[in-house]
């Protein structure tokens, strides 16, 4: 069960997009579609961002996108904003029936 | 409101138990897989343990198999983690999280999350 793969970081200026990848295995990303993100900002809970891979909750704005391929998960943040900075982490189901998170992105606006 | 409540956190020394609880309200607990998300200080997200609606189905990662218990009542719209054995490595704060219901997409991520619950283990 190790953790899915993230950089530590990325950073961008205000109107940039940016990309998160997610690197993973066969056993998790690569096995299914439920790959998911979450926000969080210090001191609170995470707050889901995209759910199956690609689908948006209703609130969260349409410059949060998500892909996959292969083994590797991708959220892009189009139109950066100050108010875009926090952690982020990708999550998989696994072949398991378990879950495994990603070791985190801390995202900076420059 | 829908809303999660942890509970039950605090100091223990190593070896020590403690019980965690999450209280439910606003929706039908009964209805959803739930799950314990922790976070040690400064570091990622790690999944814990997940509980299927009616309890039939149990998963816990590896590395608390064996040392922790997750449990429900759903009388009581509560979900529980007994922890024992515990060790410098389980400081943390643990969430509660609930998996989607599954409408319109897969029931494999969390929708809601409790505020959390600081658990320290030190001598």
């Amino acid at each position: 069960q190790s953790a899915l793969t993230q950089p530590a970081s990325v950073s961008g200026s205000p109107g940039q997009s940016i990309t998160i990848s997610c690197t993973g295995t066969s056993n998790d990303i690569g096995a299914y579609y439920y790959v998911s993100w979450y926000r969080q900002d210090p001191g609170k809970a995470p707050k889901l961002m995209i759910f199956d891979v690609s689908d948006r909750p209703s609130g969260v704005s349409d410059r949060f996108s998500g892909s996959k391929s292969g083994n590797t998960a991708s959220l892009t943040i189009s139109g950066l904003q100050a108010d875009d900075e926090a952690d982020y982490y990708c999550f998989s189901y696994t072949s398991s029936a378990t879950y495994v998170f990603g070791t985190g992105t801390r995202v900076a606006v420059l | 409101e829908e809303q999660l409540v942890e509970s039950g956190g605090g100091l223990v020394k190593p070896g020590g138990s403690l019980r965690l609880s999450c209280t439910a309200s606003g929706f039908s607990f009964s209805t959803f897989s739930m799950n314990w998300v922790r976070q040690a200080p400064g570091k990622g997200l790690e999944w814990v343990s997940s509980i299927s609606s009616s309890s039939n189905h149990i998963y816990y990662s590896d590395s608390v198999k064996g040392r922790f218990t997750i449990a429900r009542d759903n009388a009581k719209n509560s979900l529980y983690l007994q922890m024992s054995s515990l060790r410098a490595d389980d400081t943390a704060v643990y969430y509660c999280a609930r998996n989607s219901l599954g409408h319109r997409s897969s029931w494999y991520f969390f929708d809601s999350w409790g505020q959390g619950s600081l658990v320290t283990v030190s001598s």
